[in-house]
């Protein structure tokens, strides 16, 4: 299976700033996604980063908000934008398994923010 | 949105003791999976039960389905302090992505 390096594994950031978590995959995947995770909570999916095509967003989530990048098979960004503190969270990145429904997906470590 | 429904929350059993957690979901499925994610980190792939299959094992691990009732059941045989975690289950539908349910704390006391 697929290695994630998430990076940066925390940040405390100013309120009103961004910050862009980086997702880089040790071999080419074509779907990329990006979670979620507020305190105590599950995880919520924010959207999918195919390469070469404007990434899908879930419904709550929006481009200006949460913008991403897939420049090519192997690495993502998430940028959080606009930072408040009721963005504080845990955000992760994940792989699907390849052309295969019946395998299980690979996360990065996660990222844990802090707005202040 | 979150169609996996897991309980119990939180479960605090002794170490030896075996953990039982479920999960109930909405819709179709392709698969259910179950993962664990240790204090607030990456998930950990566990185990994938295919919607045509019942029962699965792996180590210490048995996953039943019931697509009938549309459920599932993760059990932790002879749990170890190690095994504490958090344990979500996740619907794989026919669009890759996955639909993660509420997740179950468990404790395992030494």
């Amino acid at each position: 299976s697929a290695v994630i390096s998430q990076k940066p594994s925390r940040d405390i950031c100013q309120r009103g700033t961004s910050l862009t978590i980086q997702c880089q995959v040790d071999s080419q995947v074509t779907m990329m996604f990006w979670y979620r995770q507020q305190p105590g909570q599950s995880l919520t999916l924010i959207a999918t980063a195919n390469q070469g095509s404007e990434a899908t967003y879930e419904s709550g989530f929006v481009i200006d908000k949460f913008p991403i990048s897939r420049p090519n098979l192997t690495f993502s960004t998430l940028t959080v934008s606009n930072m408040s503190p009721e963005d504080s969270s845990i955000y992760l990145c994940s792989v699907d398994p390849g052309h295969v429904v019946n395998y299980g997906y690979t996360f990065g470590s996660g990222t844990r923010l802090t707005v202040v | 949105s979150q169609q996996g429904e897991e309980d119990p929350q939180a479960l605090s059993i002794q170490e030896g003791e075996n953990a039982t957690m479920n999960c109930s979901y909405k819709t179709s499925i392709n698969n259910l999976q179950w993962y664990r994610q240790n204090s607030g980190r990456g998930l950990v792939h566990l185990i994938l039960i295919r919607s045509n299959e019942r029962e699965k094992h792996s180590g210490r691990l048995r996953v039943t389905l019931d697509t009938s009732k549309k459920s599932s059941s993760l059990l932790i045989t002879a749990s170890r302090a190690a095994d504490t975690a958090s344990y979500f289950c996740a619907r794989g539908g026919s669009n890759y992505k996955l639909t993660f349910g509420k997740g179950t704390l468990l404790t395992v006391n030494p």
